[in-house]
């Protein structure tokens, strides 16, 4: 156990839907990812926060964006979902950005779009 | 660009036998690099990482890998391969400074080790 959860474990969902993908990173860490594993695109980052503040930007669409609360659990909102956005959507978190800390990582959210 | 490649889709070895999962990566300036390791319905488990000093990193599991800055290669290695072994592994490489450690990962590496 990594000590990030992530909810729900499981999504499905119709194309055209909204959906909020929760995590809660490991105690005392500030920095939270997001990645996106799909059999076409790989593993492939898309966000990164630290403590609130977006620090790195990775291949993330227009239609998903993210945040970090005060209380360091970040959401990833997708939207206008297409077929293509199925994929297992895995948040990871370290103590300290740029000093190549390894991260850990949560069990992903499955998203299918049907 | 910073990229990872992995050539092998899959390896396939015997348990007891030593294993070998390749990974050569293109960045500019000197690089942070990782293994991971992801068992079926699971998360990514950091395996080891290099990011200066020593050429031969030991990580978990019994694992090792060799950085050759030569030849771009970061390979993980295993004297003796266990069944519990099979597993996906990706390798990964991670800017150097900056304000980020946002990880760009190879394709992955399917190992089988057989009984």
């Amino acid at each position: 156990d990594s000590g990030v959860t992530q909810t729900p474990k499981h999504l499905i969902t119709a194309t055209g839907q909204r959906v909020t993908l929760r995590c809660s990173p490991r105690s005392g860490d500030l920095s939270v990812y997001w990645y996106q594993q799909s059999l076409d695109q790989g593993l492939q980052f898309l966000i990164q926060y630290y403590n609130g503040e977006e620090r790195a930007k990775g291949n993330i669409l227009e239609r998903f964006s993210a945040q970090q609360f005060p209380d360091l659990h970040s959401e990833l909102n997708l939207s206008s979902l297409e077929l293509g956005d199925s994929a297992l959507y895995f948040c990871a978190s370290s103590s300290r950005p740029g000093l190549a800390d390894e991260q850990y990582f949560g069990p992903g959210t499955r998203l299918t779009v049907t | 660009a910073q990229s990872v490649a992995q050539p092998e889709d899959q390896v396939n070895v015997a348990e007891g036998n030593p294993l070998t999962v390749k990974c050569t990566y293109s960045v500019s300036g000197n690089p942070y690099l990782f293994w991971y390791v992801q068992y079926p319905n699971r998360g990514l488990q950091f395996l080891l990482k290099y990011i200066t000093g020593d050429n031969l990193v030991k990580g978990s599991y019994g694992f090792e890998a060799e950085f050759n800055k030569s030849q771009t290669s970061f390979h993980l290695k295993k004297p003796s391969a266990l069944v519990s072994d099979s597993a996906l592994y990706f390798c990964a490489v991670s800017p150097n400074g900056g304000a980020t450690n946002k990880l760009i990962f190879g394709t992955g590496t399917l190992l089988a080790v057989q009984p």
